[in-house]
């Protein structure tokens, strides 16, 4: 696609409820990335794919969070349980490969804003 | 000490003014460094992005950067109403793989 594609849009959940949110990222692009943006903060790294493969999954603030790429192209953020400390804009970004991300920065999807209720 | 720290702001001027935007990272190791603008609910989206000491000049916008004391700054010229969003300054360390670690960001304001 032509641009890194996010869903849904907006998302309340309810306490204690599973949730499930999809990064469409642009095609060809090796790298994928989620990150945590809190109201008012930075994003904050959540996990990082080469392809299929989850290199790192140092930022998942939780065994709550789940994240996966199966087929190395479209990617699924999963919240078991949420709380309401999960609220927050989960944003996807992908690069071309992880050197072109490291040097000229990454694209990011429109992003998913989670309100757990 | 967060990795990438960043004065919230606000940071107010006038237009036509220079917005100086102002950057720390404690990760020696860092090797590229990106500013990103966030207008308002919207995502993030990569304005520069400056690897060596010294300036990298791009239409109104300049960065600048200086290893030794672990700086990055964003100088905007002539800002404009436009201008106004938060700016995140980010950092990509090879001792931190491929990931890249943001600031709080600083909130711009320019006043018309």
């Amino acid at each position: 696609g032509a641009g890194v594609s996010q869903s849904p849009r907006y998302k309340v959940a309810k306490r204690g409820q599973d949730v499930a949110l999809r990064c469409d990222p642009i095609s060809g692009h090796v790298s994928l990335f989620w990150y945590q943006q809190a109201l008012g903060q930075g994003p904050e790294f959540l996990t990082y794919f080469q392809n299929e493969a989850q290199l790192d999954k140092s930022g998942l603030p939780s065994d709550r969070f789940f994240a996966e790429r199966p087929e190395g192209s479209v990617s699924t953020l999963k919240i078991q349980r949420t709380q309401q400390e999960d609220s927050a804009v989960y944003l996807c970004a992908s690069s071309l490969n992880p050197g072109q991300g490291a040097i000229h920065g990454y694209t990011f999807g429109s992003g998913t804003r989670l309100t757990v209720v | 000490q967060k990795e990438v720290e960043q004065n919230s702001g606000p940071l107010s001027v006038p237009e036509g003014a220079i917005a100086s935007l102002n950057c720390t990272y404690s990760d020696r190791g860092s090797q590229s460094f990106f500013w990103y603008r966030q207008y308002s609910g919207k995502s993030p989206e990569l304005i520069m992005s400056i690897y060596s000491n010294g300036d990298k000049e791009d239409g109104r916008f300049t960065a600048q950067l200086n290893k030794a004391s672990q700086y990055v700054s964003l100088l905007i010229r002539d800002s404009q109403p436009s201008d106004s969003a938060t700016y995140l300054c980010a950092v990509n360390s090879n001792t931190g793989g491929f990931k890249t670690i943001f600031g709080a960001g600083t909130r711009l304001f320019v006043k018309a």
